[in-house]
C-alpha cells in the first residue's frame, strides 16, 4: 500500500493570507485528490489533480481559491488563498491507482483566525 | 454522479453486540464502495470495498459488508463489538476507477461497556 505524507500537519494562519500544503506519496500513483473535511462534517472532494495539467475541480471549488499542482506522479500541492474563518477544516490528500483502494493522508488541520 | 446515505449519525451498541451501519447508495454506473474508519485526530483507514466481485467482502477487525444491488445498500456488520471499535465511520462510493469518492455523512459509533 502507498504511504502519503502531507505538510504542514496542523497550521495556524491570518485570514487574508494563503498556505500551501503538500502531499508527497512514497510510489507512483495515477490518481490524485484532494478533499476537504470541515468540523464534525464528513469529507467532500474538491478536486481531481491531473499529473502535467489543470485541475478538474468539482462543483463550488475554483481554481482560484484552491489553486493545484501537480508536477509528476507521486507529488501535489493545493493552496488555500486569501483565507477566511470558514475555510478552517482538515485539509486531505488522496493518491490512488486504477483497480487498487484510494489511501489518504493524515490530513493538514487549518485554523484561520 | 453517485451519492452515500448514512442511516443514522449516531450508534451506540453494547460491547459483545452486533455492529450494524448502513449504507445505501446511488450510482448512476455499478460502483465500487467503500468503508473507511477514522479514529479521533487521525486520517482515513479502509476497512474494505466492494469491487464487483464477491458481493460479501470481509475486511480487517472483523468487519464485513454485504452488496445488494436489489436494495442499493451496502451495510457494514461485526458480529461483536469491541471498546476500540469506537470511531467514526465513512461509507463511500466511487463511480468509476478515475473517480474521487462521494462520502456519506458518516456515523459515529458509541461502545458501551
Amino acid at each position: 500500500s502507498a504511504v502519503i505524507s502531507q505538510k504542514p500537519s496542523r497550521d495556524i494562519c491570518q485570514r487574508g493570507t494563503s498556505l500551501t500544503i503538500q502531499c508527497q506519496v512514497d510510489s507512483q500513483v495515477t490518481m490524485m485528490f484532494w478533499y476537504r473535511q470541515q468540523p464534525g462534517q464528513s469529507l467532500t472532494l474538491i478536486a481531481t489533480a491531473n499529473q502535467g495539467s489543470e485541475a478538474t475541480y468539482e462543483s463550488g471549488f475554483v481554481i482560484d481559491k484552491f489553486p493545484i499542482s501537480r508536477p509528476n506522479l507521486t507529488f501535489s500541492t493545493l493552496t488555500v488563498s486569501n483565507m477566511s474563518p470558514e475555510d478552517s477544516s482538515i485539509y486531505l490528500c488522496s493518491a490512488d491507482s486504477l483497480n487498487t483502494e484510494a489511501f489518504f493522508g493524515q490530513g493538514t488541520r487549518l485554523t484561520v483566525v | 454522479a453517485q451519492s452515500v446515505t448514512q442511516l443514522g449519525s449516531h450508534v451506540s451498541v453494547s460491547e459483545g453486540a452486533l455492529v450494524l451501519l448502513r449504507c445505501n447508495y446511488s450510482s448512476s454506473v455499478p460502483p465500487y464502495l467503500f468503508w473507511y474508519v477514522q479514529y479521533p485526530n487521525q486520517g482515513l483507514q479502509l476497512l474494505l470495498k466492494y469491487t464487483s466481485a464477491a458481493t460479501l467482502v470481509k475486511g480487517i477487525n472483523g468487519f464485513e459488508a454485504e452488496f445488494k444491488k436489489s436494495e442499493t445498500s451496502f451495510h457494514l456488520t461485526k458480529p461483536s463489538a469491541h471498546m476500540s471499535d469506537a470511531a467514526e465511520y465513512f461509507c463511500a462510493v466511487q463511480g468509476g476507477g478515475a473517480d474521487g469518492l462521494t462520502f456519506g455523512k458518516g456515523t459515529h459509533l458509541i461502545i458501551q461497556p
